[in-house]
């Protein structure tokens, strides 16, 4: 069965200090995948995708995400986190088309 | 250029009441979702329309119609709402030639309730 997975349903980080955030995937064919975020009582935001190409993927607000093909993970990182980052973080991979895979999200509680 | 939006922003309803949630997107984009987000389950997909004029079920589709009206708007009926339906709705929408390298672009949401 295709899905996704976020194994932390929450991530606790200090100001200042690195950010990662938690994605493996099981797809069928090529991998497209998405990550966004969402903030308190807002819609979701796009933050970077991998389609094809470098792995290494740079974003908004200056996430990257790793995308490891034999450990069919794509880990979202951020070199510096701000209290700002304090959010909800959807790894979403695409099943077809038309449609996202969304598990529960990962909580970033950055602190100051 | 607004992006996505949704109207309302948020209603409460009672139990057999219906309504419409509006979603309009100014992106020209071919395609558009309906998703509901409710606590710990991420968000599921309700209905699609790949292209104006087709409409499709996605994994939670029982008690909702849509409507793809024009390229602009796509709307979600609760005919009959339920208190299961209590939720956030979120409208999507993604253009571009191969659907499934586009990102969708999410609207502010609906917060439902449903006495």
């Amino acid at each position: 069965a295709q899905s996704v997975a976020q194994p932390e349903d929450q991530v606790n980080v200090a100001e200042g200090n690195p950010l990662t955030v938690k994605c493996t995937y099981s797809v069928s064919g090529n991998p497209y995948l998405f990550w966004y975020v969402q903030y308190p009582n807002r819609g979701l935001q796009f933050l970077l995708k991998y389609i094809t190409g470098d792995n290494l993927v740079k974003g908004s607000y200056g996430f990257e995400a790793e995308f490891n093909k034999s450990q069919t993970s794509f880990h979202l990182k951020k070199p510096s986190a701000l209290v700002s980052d304090s959010a909800l973080y959807f790894c979403a991979p695409r099943l077809n088309d038309y449609k996202l895979s969304f598990g529960a999200g990962t909580t970033v509680t950055v602190r100051a | 250029n607004a992006g996505v939006t949704q109207t309302p922003k948020f209603q409460v309803l009672k139990t057999g009441q219906s309504m419409t949630l509006q979603c309009a997107q100014d992106m020209n984009h071919n395609s558009m979702y309906w998703y509901r987000q409710d606590p710990g389950m991420g968000l599921r997909l309700i209905y699609y329309s790949a292209s104006e004029g087709t409409t499709d079920k996605g994994e939670v589709p029982n008690g909702y119609n849509v409507s793809r009206l024009n390229k602009r708007e796509f709307s979600l009926r609760l005919e009959s709402a339920a208190p299961s339906q209590t939720s956030v709705y979120f409208c999507a929408s993604s253009g571009g030639h191969r659907p499934i390298q586009e990102t969708q672009y999410f609207g502010p949401g609906t917060r439902l309730l449903v006495l």
